[in-house]
C-alpha cells in the first residue's frame, strides 16, 4: 500500500462545476498537508496547505482534512479550463521531507 | 525575492558520465530539498539540508547520488556512473517554514 494514495484520473467536469480531489495517507502521525498544480512540463506549484481537521478557503480553493479518517480533500469551485493540469497531494510525516501521491489529472471541459 | 532557480533545466548525459546539478534557493531559506520525478509519478524525496548540514539523506537511491551545500545557500547534487534508471527530472525546493517552493526541475535524460 502506498503511502499517500490518489485516483489518477483523468477527472473530467465542465467549465463552472466544482471538482473535488481525493487523496488518503497511511501515517496516522503525520501533521501537514499540502496541494500543489503541476501543469504538464513544468515542477509543482504551492496552491493550499492545511494542519488542522476542517475546512480551509482560499479563493475557489478549499482544503479539507480529516486526520480521523486519514483524508484530505481539495475543492475547486467555478472551474476554469486553466485549472486543467495535474493535482499532487502531498504528506509531512514529521520528517519534514514530503510523501506525494502519483496525482489526479484533471480535465475541465469549455 | 525570485524563487528556486535550478541548472541547468536539461542535461543529456551518455551512460557512465558525472553530472552535477546545481539549485540556487529562495534567498533566506534555511531548508532545501532534492525530490526525483519519474515520468507519470509524484516527485520522491532524496535529501534534506539546514543550513550546510544534511540531516536526511535516506531516499538517495545508491551511492552514486550525493549532495552537499557547503555554505548553507546553493546545493549541488552529483550523480557518479550515470545509468539509464536515473533519466528523470531532479526538482530542488526550499522553505523556511513548513511550505516548500519548487524550483523549474533539471530533466537528466541517460542515453
Amino acid at each position: 500500500q502506498k503511502e499517500v494514495e490518489q485516483n489518477s484520473g483523468p477527472l473530467s467536469v465542465p467549465e463552472g462545476a466544482i471538482a473535488s480531489l481525493n487523496c488518503t495517507y497511511s501515517d496516522r502521525g503525520s501533521q501537514s498537508f499540502f496541494w500543489y498544480r503541476q501543469y504538464s512540463g513544468k515542477s509543482p506549484e504551492l496552491i493550499m496547505s492545511i494542519y488542522s481537521n476542517g475546512d480551509k478557503e482560499d479563493g475557489r480553493f478549499t482544503a479539507q482534512l480529516n486526520k480521523a479518517s486519514q483524508y484530505v480533500s481539495l475543492l475547486i469551485r467555478d472551474s476554469q479550463p486553466s485549472d486543467s493540469a495535474t493535482y499532487l497531494c502531498a504528506v509531512d510525516t514529521g520528517r519534514r521531507a514530503l510523501t506525494f501521491g502519483s496525482g489526479t489529472r484533471l480535465q475541465v471541459q469549455p | 525575492g525570485a524563487g528556486v532557480s535550478q541548472s541547468p533545466r536539461y542535461k543529456v548525459a551518455k551512460r557512465g558520465q558525472d553530472v552535477a546539478l546545481r539549485c540556487d534557493p529562495i534567498s533566506g531559506h534555511v531548508s532545501l530539498f532534492w525530490y526525483q520525478q519519474a515520468l507519470g509519478q509524484g516527485p520522491e524525496f532524496l535529501t534534506y539540508f539546514q543550513n550546510e548540514a544534511q540531516l536526511d539523506k535516506s531516499g538517495l537511491p545508491s551511492d552514486r547520488f550525493f549532495a552537499e551545500r557547503p555554505e548553507g545557500s546553493v546545493s549541488t547534487l552529483k550523480i557518479q556512473r550515470t545509468q539509464q534508471e536515473d533519466s528523470a527530472v531532479y526538482l530542488c525546493a526550499s522553505s523556511n517554514l513548513d511550505e516548500q517552493f519548487f524550483g523549474p526541475g533539471t530533466r537528466l535524460t541517460v542515453l
